[in-house]
């Protein structure tokens, strides 16, 4: 069965750090993708980053890189230089192989920033 | 260019009506996406559409739920009749077959009293 763990249910980090969120996922299959979604209070689902599976290089999106161990099945998102926005509820996301682009979600970290 | 648009952004209902969810995916994107998110259960996919036809509805919990695409440009996800335990936030999103992410809608927040 594929699956999305996201082990830390909260995390703090101060103002202008790095963090590191854990993202493990189960899968028997070759192909698949990979993604995180930030969600702030205000409740909407903001895409942030994508890795595919045959990707050789680990993906960065400005401040986010995506720490990919495919050996591991870890997916972990790095954000630099954390902000007072970057609070809010992140979800690792898989999409499902053989589908149109379903993807299964973690539970999620909540991050908070410190100023 | 519009993101995904969903109506309305807040719903509360009693329980036993119907209630029915709007959205609009982005200009172009064949795929939707209906989830719905709980404290409980997390993100749950409850049905996807790709070039307006029903792919996978394995996550629509019963028989109460159903959804439809009759266009391109609009899908109604409908509850009747409405139960307490239905309340959640409910997305709607899209993707186009050339990209890999979803974009998500702002969600319905349902309540059901």
């Amino acid at each position: 069965a594929q699956k999305i763990t996201q082990t830390q249910p909260g995390m703090f980090v101060q103002e202008k750090e790095a963090v590191t969120l854990d993202c493990t996922y189960d899968t028997s299959d070759q192909s698949y993708g990979l993604f995180w979604y930030k969600q702030p209070s205000s409740g909407e689902m903001i895409f942030l980053i994508y890795q595919g599976s045959y990707d050789e290089q680990n993906a960065t999106e400005g401040r986010y890189s995506l720490n990919f161990q495919k050996a591991r099945k870890s997916a972990n998102l790095v954000i630099s230089a954390s902000q007072l926005g970057d609070s809010a509820m992140y979800f690792c996301a898989m999409r499902v192989t053989g589908s149109q682009g379903n993807l299964i979600f973690g539970k999620g970290t909540k991050l908070s920033v410190k100023p | 260019d519009a993101g995904v648009i969903q109506s309305p952004r807040h719903e509360v209902t009693e329980m036993g009506q119907e209630v029915t969810l709007r959205c609009k995916p982005i200009s172009g994107h064949n795929s939707l996406f209906w989830y719905r998110q709980t404290m409980m259960r997390g993100l749950e996919l409850l049905i996807y559409f790709n070039n307006n036809v029903p792919i996978d509805d394995s996550g629509m919990p019963e028989d109460r739920f159903s959804a439809k695409m009759p266009n391109a440009s609009f899908s109604t996800l409908k509850i009747q009749p409405s139960e307490p335990r239905d309340s959640a936030v409910y997305f709607c999103a899209s993707s186009d077959r050339g990209l890999y992410e979803q974009y998500f809608g702002p969600g319905t927040r349902l309540t059901v009293t």
